[in-house]
């Protein structure tokens, strides 16, 4: 059974700063990670998505790393903004048969202050 | 472009009765997954459908759980005689994602429907 773990669970910084949040899980036959983002009593947005033959990917200010051997990934936030401020989720898509299932980790709450 | 929507965004209901919670997900997307979140917890697989059919239930909590996606669109989340451990939210996504061919297509997600149980 898959299992994600997020580090940390809350990270508050200074507006400007880069930052790295953290992601592992434990069944590292995965088909892709994917990182989203989550405002408070919204859904969830995606961000990046790295295919399991993939080792980053990069949107603007981030860049999501994957390495599937030591089952983790990274997400690399450049230069942070208050606007960044949000729940960041990490999940893996395993497959069982033709079954498909995204785990998620417990989300690392960011704020970013100004 | 029309997001996944989700119907109603609230619902409060006494314990012991039963509700329907609906999502219209991205026209032409053949994958469509229902997740429940807890407070301050990650969203958990419930099920998962690819187009009208079910190919995964196994995260659904108990047979008081029941969902449908009849024509291949539009989804049907019932839950029977609710009871407190039900309170929470309760997400749709889809996706064009159809197997391991579609590894790369991304789930996008609505906004939810908090569910509380009186």
């Amino acid at each position: 059974k898959q299992e994600v773990t997020q580090i940390p669970a809350a990270l508050s910084v200074p507006e400007g700063e880069n930052l790295v949040l953290n992601c592992s899980f434990t069944d590292s036959a995965i088909y892709n990670l994917q990182w989203f983002r989550q405002d408070p009593g919204k859904g969830l947005t995606s961000l990046l998505l790295i295919q399991s033959s993939q080792r980053e990917q990069t949107s603007g200010r981030l860049n999501a790393s994957l390495d599937k051997s030591s089952g983790r990934s990274t997400l690399y936030i450049a230069a942070s903004q208050p606007g960044d401020s949000a729940t960041y989720l990490c999940a893996g898509l395993n497959s069982g048969g033709s079954n498909y299932k995204l785990t998620f980790g417990k989300g690392t709450l960011l704020t970013v202050n100004p | 472009g029309a997001g996944v929507s989700q119907s109603p965004r609230y619902k409060v209901a006494k314990r012991g009765q039963d509700v329907a919670l609906r999502c219209d997900p991205i026209s032409g997307h053949v994958s469509l997954f229902w997740y429940q979140q807890a407070l301050g917890q990650g969203p958990e697989f419930l099920t998962y459908f690819q187009n009208e059919a079910q190919l995964d239930k196994s995260g659904l909590p108990s047979d008081r759980f029941f969902a449908e996606r009849p024509e291949g669109s539009v989804s049907t989340l019932k839950i029977q005689r609710t009871q407190q451990e039900d309170s929470a939210v309760y997400l749709c996504a889809s996706s064009l994602f159809r197997g391991a061919g579609g590894s790369n297509q991304p789930q996008h997600f609505g906004d939810g429907t908090r569910l509380s149980i009186l």
